[in-house]
Formats: structure tokens, C-alpha cells, sequence
């Protein structure tokens, strides 16, 4: 089975705090992404990773930033928290290929909820 | 710009009903189109997943049919159980080349209560 665990379920920060979201995934997936998830906007995609090193910009990058130095590992950087920054945090990973095959399902983790007073 | 609408938002049915979600995209340009379900305060599981080349997908109670030319699918769940309570969600990944094509653009999903 494949598994995405997430460094926290629940979090609380200050505003201006530098906050660091972890992701790991055992299952040699390509591909990671970091998600927020609020009512009545649905999930955004803040930034995704197709390789290690490599990141690519979602819909909503600002006051984010990202780092994949390994690849089970991506981690979401909160520069300094603001309040609306408050939110659901969920981590994915797809991609992996065998032989000529790929499968790009994705799989969560079971999400961050990042409260910044 | 993609965008991926599901209706209802909401829906409640008796248990033991069959019973159809729906999900509508506006661009028809997709590689793939997954079905995902999501607890409350938890992360999304994938149910199934239907390449734009196939017209549909089964696992178990839940069936998954695309047509990529109208731009829907729909996700029917039969004889339902209250176990099924969840919000599903809908996504779509689009088919250009390039590191981008591996987004999913996600609906809003439609929250689903089963009453025993």
C-alpha cells in the first residue's frame, strides 16, 4: 500500500512564524504536490515537484515556498504566517513507472491543519 | 482555464439506494479523470481513475463512466450504505506535454449523507 504521512495533523503558529510542513512518501513516487484545502474554494495547488530539485508553481505559490532535496521528501515552507494562511494543508504524491507502464494515481496523506493566530 | 463543476453540492438518500454523482469539465483536452473520496478532516482516497481513451471504470459497488466529448462523467454508487457518508470529489489532469500536465484540476465535490 502505498503511504504519504504528514510531519503534523494539527499545528499552531504565530503570525510571522516560519513554518515548516513535512511529506514523506515510501512508494519512489515522481511526483509530490502541496495542496490547500478551505471551504467553498475547493483544493488549490500551491506548488508540485516532478523530479528531485525540481519544483513548478501552482495557482496559489505566494508566501509559500518548497524544497525536495530527497525524493520521498517535499516539504512546504511558510516564509511568515498570516492569518490566511490558516487552513487544511494535504500532500499527494503520483507517478511511477514500471517497465513501460505508468501510473499516475494520486495518493494523500492524511492532511495538516495549520491554524495561525 | 479548466474548470471542473460538480452538482449537487449536497445529497441525501435513503441506505440501499442507487444512486448517481455527476462532474462536468469545460475543457475536453484531458489525459485522465479520478474519482476521490474524502472523510471528514482527513486526506482523499482515489477510487478510481478512467483514461480519456476508456469510457468507464468499475470497482466493487462503484462505477465510473467518462465521455470526454461532452465533457462529464459520472460516479454511481449501487445499493448504497451509510459507510458511503463522504464528500466525492472529481478531478481532471489535462493533457499537454510538459511539467504542468501532471496538475489535477479538482471540482468542489459533492457531500453525500446515506441514511440508515
Amino acid at each position: 500500500d502505498v503511504k504519504v504521512t504528514q510531519s503534523s495533523r494539527y499545528l499552531v503558529k504565530r503570525t510571522g512564524e516560519k513554518v515548516f510542513l513535512e511529506c514523506v512518501q515510501d512508494m519512489d513516487h515522481e511526483n509530490m504536490f502541496w495542496y490547500r484545502q478551505d471551504p467553498g474554494l475547493g483544493l488549490r495547488l500551491i506548488y508540485f515537484s516532478y523530479d528531485v530539485k525540481m519544483k513548478e508553481k501552482g495557482d496559489i505559490p505566494e508566501g509559500y515556498s518548497v524544497s525536495r532535496e530527497k525524493k520521498e521528501r517535499f516539504s512546504l515552507i511558510l516564509e511568515s504566517a498570516s492569518t490566511n494562511q490558516t487552513s487544511m494543508y494535504l500532500c499527494a504524491s503520483s507517478l511511477i513507472r514500471v517497465r513501460d507502464r505508468i501510473t499516475d494515481t494520486q495518493y494523500f496523506g492524511p492532511g495538516t491543519r495549520l491554524t495561525v493566530l | 482555464k479548466q474548470e471542473v463543476t460538480q452538482i449537487p453540492a449536497a445529497l441525501s438518500v435513503p441506505e440501499g439506494e442507487n444512486l448517481v454523482l455527476n462532474c462536468s469539465f469545460t475543457d475536453s483536452a484531458i489525459y485522465n479523470l479520478q474519482w476521490f473520496r474524502q472523510d471528514p478532516g482527513k486526506g482523499l482516497t482515489s477510487l478510481l481513475l478512467i483514461q480519456s481513451s476508456q469510457r468507464e471504470q468499475t470497482s466493487g459497488r462503484l462505477n465510473a463512466s467518462l465521455d470526454k466529448s461532452s465533457g462529464r462523467s459520472t460516479l454511481y454508487i449501487a445499493a448504497s450504505q451509510p459507510g458511503d457518508s463522504a464528500t466525492y470529489l472529481c478531478a481532471v489532469r489535462r493533457l499537454d506535454s510538459g511539467a504542468g500536465s501532471y496538475q489535477l484540476t479538482f471540482g468542489k465535490g459533492t457531500k453525500l449523507s446515506v441514511i440508515p
